[in-house]
């Protein structure tokens, strides 16, 4: 499958734990975007790479947030301190230079309890 | 704010009905409007990437129609398969390469 793919699916945490995820986006993607979405939302937008630098960042984004993508590659997306608030779909989408068309993960669905 | 609307929000119709959803969005600083099919448990899938106004695409028994002046699109279903069902979200873009801003989506349940 050479599709983006997430890591975990699901995770289920306590309130206060941290909590990380995976994203690895089509190979020759340069371009890399994490959405959440929440119970009866559409996904809204997080934080934005292009290769390695971190471009833009959603005011969704608390300082709680830290997001990586260390080699251009993979990225991770971290939540400290969790909170029930953060229980959400986490979704990664990649896209390349050339196409603006942004192809999505299947999501990890983070439950905080 | 950048607000992307849709109607409905749910829809429950019969196999062999067809069916069309609505998608407005900012009609100022325009670049895409993107249509996603999203079945549980699964990835949002692209079903069309629309750019121009008066732009129609179709894919089998799905097409979508775009309005930038007026800021709509529509997708249509014909002739609903129970496979159809799913999660209709479209997603508006400003610039080339930027973020996408959903609409809460549509969820189309097609009973056999």
């Amino acid at each position: 499958d050479t599709g983006v793919s997430q890591d975990p699916r699901h995770k289920i945490t306590k309130r206060g734990q941290n909590v990380t995820f995976r994203c690895d986006p089509i190979s020759e993607h340069n371009r890399l975007y994490w959405y959440r979405q929440t119970l009866g939302q559409g996904p809204e937008f997080l934080t934005y790479f292009q290769n390695e630098a971190q471009l833009e960042k959603s005011r969704l984004l608390s300082d709680r947030f830290s997001a990586e993508r260390p080699k251009g590659s993979f990225s991770t997306l971290e939540i400290q301190r969790t909170e029930q608030g953060d229980s959400a779909m986490y979704l990664c989408a990649s896209s390349s230079d050339y196409h603006n068309e942004q192809f999505f993960g299947p999501g990890t669905r983070l439950t905080v309890l | 704010i950048l607000n992307v609307e849709q109607s409905p929000q749910s829809l429950h119709v019969q196999e062999g009905d067809s069916t069309n959803f609505t998608c407005s969005f900012p009609s100022s600083n325009f670049y895409a409007l993107h249509w996603y099919r999203w079945e549980t448990a699964k990835s949002p899938e692209a079903l069309f990437v629309m750019t121009l106004n008066g732009d129609e695409k179709k894919k089998g028994r799905i097409s979508a129609t775009l309005n930038t002046k007026e800021g709509y699109s529509y997708l249509y279903i014909k002739g609903s398969q129970p496979e159809d069902s799913a999660t209709y979200l479209c997603a508006f873009l400003r610039g080339s390469q930027g973020n996408l801003i959903f609409g809460k989506g549509t969820k189309l349940s097609v009973k056999p």
